[in-house]
């Protein structure tokens, strides 16, 4: 089945600093893939479509200039929390709609704030 | 408002017997629907796709789907306690190229 990898899978940031999560499709091309966040316990919540060459959409209430993406090649699509908060504290998740039907995720970031 | 409706359970079954979770979706223009388990702690992982009313089977999971009533299901026959997870209904979004629309996941529960 098709491969999306997440780089870090953890990372803990002190309050203030700026994080970058990696998304990489592995086996097949992607020009878009899509951001998730879980908080505990709660459902997926998708903050962003990457769309590659092109700006990303966001949904309503995720801040643009706080959540960066970048997806500057077919593989590869980065968020950018910054300036995070320990409200920001969460389960980062990417997902790529491989050349059949569906959605595969990413491992995930587990990011915390201090 | 596009929706895909799951009751949150728990859902809690002995091992062995099958476990029967359903999904209702709002958008009749769907085409392709997804379960995916995600355990806790871990992102979902797809286990099911089902694209045409009827039954699909795979292994212990079988996947149902009925267009007219607007309704999908799974099925996970002899229950382990390995699949206790979070199982999430998944609708093609018409919308958006590749996106889902998420319901908010049953929490299953098999007892040994």
């Amino acid at each position: 089945g098709a491969v999306v990898s997440q780089h870090p899978s953890w990372v803990i940031c002190k309050s203030g600093t700026s994080v970058k999560i990696e998304c990489r499709s592995l086996d097949f091309q992607a020009t878009t893939m899509f951001w998730y966040r879980q908080f505990p316990k709660q459902s997926l919540m998708l903050m962003a479509t990457s769309n590659e060459g092109s700006k990303a959409t966001y949904e309503q209430g995720v801040e643009k200039d706080k959540f960066l993406i970048n997806h500057a090649s077919l593989t590869l699509s980065t968020l950018t929390v910054t300036s995070a908060h320990p409200e920001d504290s969460s389960f980062y998740i990417c997902s790529a709609p491989p050349p059949l039907a569906g959605l595969f995720f990413g491992p995930g970031t587990r990011l915390t704030v201090l | 408002q596009k929706e895909v409706e799951q009751n949150s359970g728990p859902l809690s079954v002995p091992e062995g017997a099958i476990a029967s979770l359903n999904c209702t979706y709002s958008d009749r223009g769907s085409q392709s629907f997804f379960w995916y388990r995600q355990y806790s702690g871990k992102s979902p992982e797809l286990i099911m796709s089902i694209y045409s009313n009827g039954d699909k089977e795979d292994g212990r999971f079988t996947a149902q789907l009925n267009k007219a009533s607007q309704y999908v299901s799974l099925l996970i026959r002899d229950s382990q306690p390995s699949d206790s997870a979070t199982y999430l209904c998944a609708v093609n979004d018409g919308g958006s190229q590749g996106n889902l629309i998420f319901g908010k996941g049953t929490k299953l529960s098999v007892k040994p």
